[in-house]
């Protein structure tokens, strides 16, 4: 059973174009939602991440956008361009260290 | 600061021989270590769980004698694969963390199989 539900599996944009990402879950034990850029070959690396009693977060060019009541939430990538071009996980983690991944976003900025 | 390395970066290996790949924590100490596998084009899957000083948790499905984890200290841990076969060929990524919800991703080892 998948825990964290991403959309869309791919994404292309336009340079300076709005790239969002969106996942959700079920579990309301999560209460710390990452999200990771991973280029190919390498380990994913956090970029941003959120708490549920913040509704958003911004750091950059990247919010994330969290809503409690619907189990959801997005990473939204402002300007958007082709080094942006990569693997977006989100994942959703428990107070156990467990964490969960959704299936990935590959995002195409073209120029 | 929070920087996981993995090694080796890249392994080819006999089939039937056993590999080791090591996860280190280098500027901080690692309560937990987590190892990972991911095919191609696909998300990450946990394999197992490892606190320093105790036995790895592995999740379902996971055979825990073909993939043997060591946690020697806070900032080592260890995968060894054994009798790998063509279908071990993986990505293979370590994360470890310092207590806290962050999760920090070594830059994986590629494992193949001949």
């Amino acid at each position: 059973q998948q825990q964290v539900k991403q959309s869309p599996q791919s994404l292309i944009v336009q340079k300076g174009g709005i790239s969002i990402i969106n996942c959700a879950y079920e579990n309301t034990a999560f209460d710390y939602f990452p999200w990771y850029q991973q280029f190919p070959g390498k380990g994913p690396a956090l970029l941003i991440a959120i708490r549920p009693d913040v509704s958003e977060k911004k750091e950059g060019r990247f919010t994330i956008s969290f809503n409690k009541s619907a189990k959801q939430f997005s990473l939204h990538i402002m300007d958007s361009q082709p080094g942006d071009s990569a693997t977006y996980f989100c994942a959703a983690e428990n107070t156990g260290n467990q964490f969960y991944f959704g299936t990935g976003t590959s995002l195409t900025v073209i120029p | 600061g929070a920087v996981v390395s993995q090694h080796p970066s890249w392994v080819i290996c006999k089939s039937g021989t056993s590999v080791k790949i090591e996860c280190r924590s280098l500027d901080f100490q690692a309560t937990t270590m987590f190892w990972y596998r991911q095919f191609p084009k696909q998300s990450l899957m946990l394999m197992a769980t490892s606190n320093e000083g105790s036995k790895a948790t592995y999740e379902q499905g996971v055979e825990k004698d073909k993939f043997l984890i060591n946690h020697a200290s806070l900032t080592l841990s260890t995968l060894t694969v054994t009798s790998a076969h063509p279908e071990d060929s993986s990505f293979y990524i370590c994360s470890a963390t310092a207590g806290g919800y962050e999760q920090y991703f070594g830059p994986g080892t590629r494992l193949t199989v001949t």
